[in-house]
C-alpha cells in the first residue's frame, strides 16, 4: 500500500460537535481526495487539493471544510456534525504524472449520533 | 458534471463463470476509467484502468472494453474464483496531467460479486 494513513480509524461522536479527520502521506503526491462512502451511492467526492493552500469542492461539500497547510496533511473538518454526516471517509492521493492511479487510505468509520 | 451509471447492483456466479459489469459515462470529455475492487471493511484498489485512446485492456483474467461513441465500459472477469468476491467500482475523470481536472473521479454506485465455491 502507498505510505497514506488516516486517523482516527474510527471515531463516535454527537450532533453539533466539531470533528476533524487527518489524512497524512509520505509519498510526495501534489494531489489529495475526501471521498464519503455510503451504501447504494459508491465513494463521493468532498473536497480534493491540488497543492499546499489550494483546494476546491467536490459533488457533496456542504457542511464540510478542508485545509492543506502542508503537502503530507489534508485535514477534512464537519463544523457541526449532522447525523447524515455517518459515513466511511477515505482519503486517496496521485501525482497525476504519468499514472492517473489514485492510492486510498485505509478509511475513517464516523458514526454521529 | 460527470454522472456514471453502473450495472447490476448486485452479481452471483459460480467458480468458473465469467462475469461483466457495466458501466455508462455522460460527460464526452473523460478520457480515463479506473475499475476498483474493495474487499469487506478494506480500501478500494486499482485493479485495471484504461485511457480512452484504446478500446481494450486485459491483464490475466481481466479485461475491460471502452466504446467511446456509446460512453460506456466494461469489467470482464473470466474464471472466476471465491476471491474475487467483492465490490467493484467504476469510475470516470477526465485526467489531464497538469490540466484543470485535478484528476477527480466521479465513481459508480458499485457492483457487489459473489463467487460461489
Amino acid at each position: 500500500d502507498a505510505g497514506i494513513t488516516q486517523s482516527p480509524r474510527h471515531k463516535v461522536t454527537e450532533t453539533g460537535t466539531p470533528v476533524t479527520l487527518r489524512c497524512h502521506q509520505t509519498e510526495n503526491h501534489r494531489y489529495m481526495y475526501w471521498y464519503r462512502q455510503d451504501p447504494g451511492h459508491g465513494l463521493r467526492l468532498i473536497h480534493y487539493s491540488y497543492g499546499v493552500k489550494d483546494t476546491d469542492k467536490g459533488e457533496v461539500s456542504d457542511g464540510y471544510s478542508v485545509s492543506r497547510s502542508k503537502t503530507e496533511d489534508f485535514l477534512l473538518t464537519l463544523e457541526s456534525a449532522t447525523s447524515s454526516q455517518t459515513s466511511v471517509y477515505f482519503c486517496a492521493i496521485s501525482d497525476q504524472r504519468g499514472s492517473y492511479e489514485q492510492y486510498f487510505g485505509p478509511g475513517t468509520r464516523l458514526t454521529v449520533t | 458534471g460527470e454522472n456514471v451509471e453502473q450495472h447490476p447492483s448486485t452479481l452471483s456466479v459460480q467458480e468458473g463463470d465469467s462475469a461483466v459489469i457495466k458501466c455508462t459515462y455522460s460527460d464526452s470529455a473523460s478520457n480515463y476509467f479506473p475499475w476498483y475492487k474493495q474487499e469487506l471493511g478494506k480500501r478500494p484498489q486499482l485493479i485495471i484502468d484504461i485511457r480512452s485512446n484504446v478500446g481494450e485492456k486485459k491483464d490475466q483474467r481481466i479485461a475491460v472494453t471502452l466504446n467511446k461513441t456509446a460512453k460506456h465500459f466494461s469489467l470482464h472477469i473470466t474464471e472466476t474464483q471465491p476471491e474475487d468476491s467483492a465490490v467493484y467500482f467504476c469510475a470516470a475523470s477526465t485526467a489531464n496531467a497538469g490540466g484543470t481536472s485535478y484528476g477527480k473521479l466521479t465513481f459508480g454506485q458499485g457492483t457487489i460479486l459473489t463467487v460461489h465455491p
